[in-house]
């Protein structure tokens, strides 16, 4: 059973920063991209960064481009996001999500999600 | 960036009616749209992609259909399971696929 578990959120300063985990077990993690989408309270879902299986290729959005930064290790099947320069409109429920080899850029797959609130 | 637009915002279904939802792409996304269900509280669920194929284990009363720029979800038959938020995403432009804002589906 595919099992994607995140940790690493909470409560922020603005300015500040945060390492969010994500734990992948069920499946071979070194054969699949993964991402982060994150889903601000009430609102809907917003892609935030891939990362390839072998790491050669890293995208991000606009929104986080030079403040985040996604990484993956496989020998310990984790992915990383760490997040710095956090603003109040970072405020969301990040979720980690497997990617797709059938359908390159769907997500079948899906963490719980960690909170992480940017708030002084 | 592509922009994909939902409606309705809001659809009111009885169980065991149909339902039919759209999404409309800014630009043609060929068949590159998926289909999202997402229920208070949890992550989101695969159903559709591209644009019509059902991901594994999802029931066959959910239904997806169109092409460049419209898209439509149908559920057939809706269960009371069903009532959720559902979102379609093209990933015709990866990485950075983009997400419509979404349609609640809830009890008429």
């Amino acid at each position: 059973e595919v099992q994607l578990v995140e940790s690493g959120g909470g409560l922020v300063k603005p300015g500040g920063s945060l390492r969010l985990s994500c734990a992948a077990s069920g499946f071979t993690f070194s054969s699949y991209s993964m991402n982060w989408v994150r889903q601000a309270p009430g609102k809907g879902l917003e892609w935030v960064s891939s990362i390839s299986s072998s790491s050669s290729y890293i995208y991000y959005a606009d929104s986080v481009k030079g403040r985040f930064t996604i990484s993956r290790d496989n020998a310990k099947n984790s992915l990383y996001l760490q997040m710095n320069s956090l603003r109040a409109e970072d405020t969301a429920v990040y979720y980690c999500a497997r990617g797709s080899i059938a359908a390159a850029g769907t997500a079948p797959y899906w963490g719980q999600g960690t909170l992480v609130t940017v708030s002084s | 960036e592509i922009v994909m637009t939902q409606s309705p915002a809001t659809l009111s279904v009885s169980p065991g009616e149909r339902a039919t939802l759209s999404c409309r792409a800014s630009q043609s996304v060929s068949s590159n749209l998926a289909w999202y269900q997402q229920k208070p509280g949890q992550a989101p669920r695969l159903l559709i992609y591209g644009a019509s194929t059902r991901a594994t284990g999802i029931p066959a009363r959910f239904s997806g259909s169109g092409s460049g720029t419209e898209f439509t979800l149908t559920i057939s038959s809706l269960q009371s399971e069903d009532f959720a938020v559902y979102y379609c995403q093209q990933y015709n432009n990866w990485p950075g696929g983009t997400f419509g804002q979404g349609t609640k589906v809830e009890i008429k």
